[in-house]
């Protein structure tokens, strides 16, 4: 049982080069968010998604899309990096809205 | 909207001593959850507990024990006996069943031997 995985651990962008952080999930989990770490700030959410078909903006949204085509899936992508985009992100899920968040290992991503 | 204070940025203890880490949360909604999840070196993100705002009873599991007390809007962490496993970062989160999770800016706790 792999939980919550994300793809890439690291890495190392120039301003305004795109790319996706991946994410996946084999629980049936039907709640997935993407959440950023910042020094000082805790975790922040980014975006957030209910159900295959279904997402929503969190609290940092900017720069930031997302789309969620199955259940398992939940990538995060990012149009044109710039370095405020520098962070590590998580990728969490839940079978519901008030339950445990179930996180994957992180994504360090630096944006030069 | 919900925010959550944890005012202890960093904690530094010798091992065996007792350790609390304090939460402070705002709402306005009657029902609500709150979390703690711990971080160590590792990066990973560790579930501790989940409690609900109906149930204000004091929880203890093993060395960690947490107090929640709805009059000052706290729900504190104690680590008693601290280990040097126990270095991390702790991190306090609160929802309101909305499907987002506020975090604490997180505190770091080091634990010396």
């Amino acid at each position: 049982n792999a939980g919550v995985t994300q793809t890439p651990k690291f890495q190392v962008l120039k301003t305004g080069q795109s790319m996706t952080l991946q994410c996946a999930q084999d629980m049936n989990h039907e709640y997935m968010s993407w959440y950023r770490q910042d020094p000082g700030m805790g975790l922040r959410l980014i975006h957030y998604s209910v159900g295959a078909g279904i997402t929503d903006q969190g609290e940092v949204p900017n720069g930031y899309n997302v789309s969620r085509s199955t259940t398992e899936d939940f990538p995060l992508r990012l149009l044109s990096a710039a370095p405020s985009q520098t962070s590590v992100y998580f990728c969490a899920s839940s079978l519901q809205e008030t339950g445990e968040l179930f996180f994957g290992e992180g994504s360090r991503l630096t944006v030069l | 909207a919900q925010k959550v204070t944890q005012a202890q940025t960093e904690i530094s203890v010798v091992e065996k001593e007792d350790v609390t880490l304090d939460c402070v949360y705002e709402t306005r909604d009657t029902t609500y959850y709150l979390f703690w999840y711990k971080q160590p070196p590792s990066g990973e993100l560790v579930f501790l507990i989940r409690r609900n705002s109906f149930d204000e009873q004091n929880e203890i599991s093993g060395r960690y024990s947490w107090n929640f007390q709805k009059s000052t809007s706290s729900f504190n962490f104690t680590i008693t006996a601290s280990q040097v496993v126990d270095s991390a970062v702790y991190f306090c989160a609160l929802t309101i069943g909305d499907y987002k999770l506020s975090f604490g800016a997180g505190t770091t706790v080091t634990v010396r031997a």
